[in-house]
């Protein structure tokens, strides 16, 4: 069954430094999504991707963060100067048709910030 | 605005049946469920579209009271694997963000 993939699954990084998390979506999908989980809290929505742009993000998608789709299978969460606070489970997910289909979500990557 | 779920926590006998609940304040287009097990990611259960259905997954099932804007999940002889924290997540309208609720963590003990 095709499923998303996400790398790395840990990442452990200085205050302050670039971190790129990198997704791999199913490959006939459309939408695709970030959301963190900070330990022992729920999930929360980063940001939605759609036709090559951003179609939502939420407070906490600030400056520091970006989103790319480099090529036609990678999706990217760049982080530029990373904070402590930052420290959380990044999920990416996709879904093919918004609003019919649920959202399948990656393994997640483990952001330390030290 | 997130959804709103209940109880936080339940603790249940194998065997035993326990209803979680999910309300919110604004109209829902669908409503989503998944268990997630502690260190893993959001496993999907079942999607609900305002309509009002029912579904079940195993034992398992959901439904969708739209006038009361709440979605009910209903473990029906829960078992050992049912342990998690199930999260509602909502979306207001079609191709929108989902917006999870704060989780209801089940115990399922032998």
């Amino acid at each position: 069954e095709p499923e998303v993939t996400q790398t790395p699954s840990h990442q452990v990084t200085q205050m302050g430094q670039e971190v790129i998390l990198r997704c791999v979506p199913i490959s006939n999908h459309l939408y695709f999504y970030w959301y963190r989980q900070i330990l022992g809290q729920k999930v929360e929505f980063l940001v939605s991707f759609y036709n090559n742009e951003i179609s939502e993000k939420s407070e906490i998608f600030d400056d520091q963060f970006s989103v790319e789709r480099p090529d036609g299978s990678n999706f990217t969460l760049k982080i530029r100067s990373t904070k402590l606070e930052d420290s959380a489970m990044y999920f990416c997910a996709s879904n093919i048709l918004s609003g019919q289909e649920t959202q399948y979500f990656g393994p997640g990557t483990r952001l330390l910030v030290l | 605005q997130q959804p709103v779920q209940s109880p936080q926590a339940v603790i249940l006998r194998e065997g035993e049946d326990a209803v979680i609940n999910c309300s919110s304040s604004k109209a829902l287009y669908s409503v989503h469920w998944y268990r997630q097990k502690h260190g893993e990611a959001p496993v999907f259960l079942m999607i609900l579209l305002k309509g009002g259905e029912q579904k079940g997954h195993d034992k398992i099932s959901a439904s969708f009271n739209e006038k009361k804007q709440q979605s009910s999940l209903y473990l029906t002889a829960s078992q050992l694997s049912y342990s998690g924290t199930y999260f509602c997540g909502t979306e207001y309208a079609a191709g929108n963000k989902l917006t999870f609720g704060g989780g209801t963590r089940v115990l399922v003990k032998p």
